[in-house]
């Protein structure tokens, strides 16, 4: 079964220290992968995905993620983190032959001044 | 500002109501997906329009009934609800709906309380 998940359901980190968001996935074939982050009372919004090429991706605001196949993981990461950060992060797979995206059950990150 | 709109921010309705939600976009976009998401979980799929044609329905009750009447616009007419169909509904759209490696835009969403 097509699958994602995110084993954390709350990050916090202090405000310019590192961040990782961690997602891992399991489907058949190829993935394509992408995470989205959803501030209160807004919709989800696109930071990066994967899809083929280089391991490490660069998307909005900063933030970057690396895929690595071997252990078919997907984590976000933030060099330094703002309070402005905090918000509920979701991963997200789909691939060549299927018909939608999965969505993992999201993290919620806080970020302390 | 997000590309897709969707009206209203707000809806409260009781359960014998018959209300819509409307959903916008103009980025060109030929898929266009209606989410419902209850608090801090993730957006569940409920159905799929992909060139104005219903392509997938994850078996959302009939009091839910989606309309695409062009490739801008997308509905959810709502009828006879339940209390636990409060939530956030989503709209989302893509460039097409078997384009998965292209992301989905979405719009900030209805919240919908049901009395």
């Amino acid at each position: 079964a097509q699958s994602v998940a995110q084993p954390e359901d709350q990050v916090n980190v202090a405000e310019g220290n590192p961040l990782t968001v961690k997602c891992t996935y399991s489907v058949s074939g190829n993935p394509y992968l992408f995470w989205y982050v959803q501030y209160p009372n807004r919709g989800l919004q696109f930071l990066l995905k994967y899809i083929t090429g280089d391991n490490l991706v660069k998307g909005s605001y900063g933030f970057e993620a690396e895929f690595n196949k071997s252990q078919t993981s997907f984590h976000l990461k933030k060099p330094s983190a703002l309070v402005s950060d905090s918000a509920l992060y979701f991963c997200a797979v789909s691939f060549l032959t299927g018909n939608q995206f999965y969505f993992g059950t999201g993290t919620s990150l806080t970020v302390i001044p | 500002d997000t590309e897709v709109t969707q009206t209203p921010k707000h809806l409260v309705m009781g359960m014998t109501n018959k209300k819509s939600l409307k959903c916008e976009q103009h980025m060109g976009h030929r898929a266009m997906y209606w989410y419902k998401q209850k608090a801090k979980k993730p957006p569940e799929l409920m159905f799929v329009y992909s060139y104005e044609k219903l392509s997938i329905n994850e078996s959302v009750p009939s009091r839910f009934s989606p309309e695409c009447p062009n490739s801008s616009l997308l509905n959810l007419h709502l009828h006879a609800l339940q209390p636990e169909d409060s939530a956030l509904y989503l709209c989302a759209s893509s460039l097409s709906a078997g384009s998965l490696n292209q992301p989905q835009h979405f719009g900030d969403g209805t919240r919908l309380s049901i009395l």
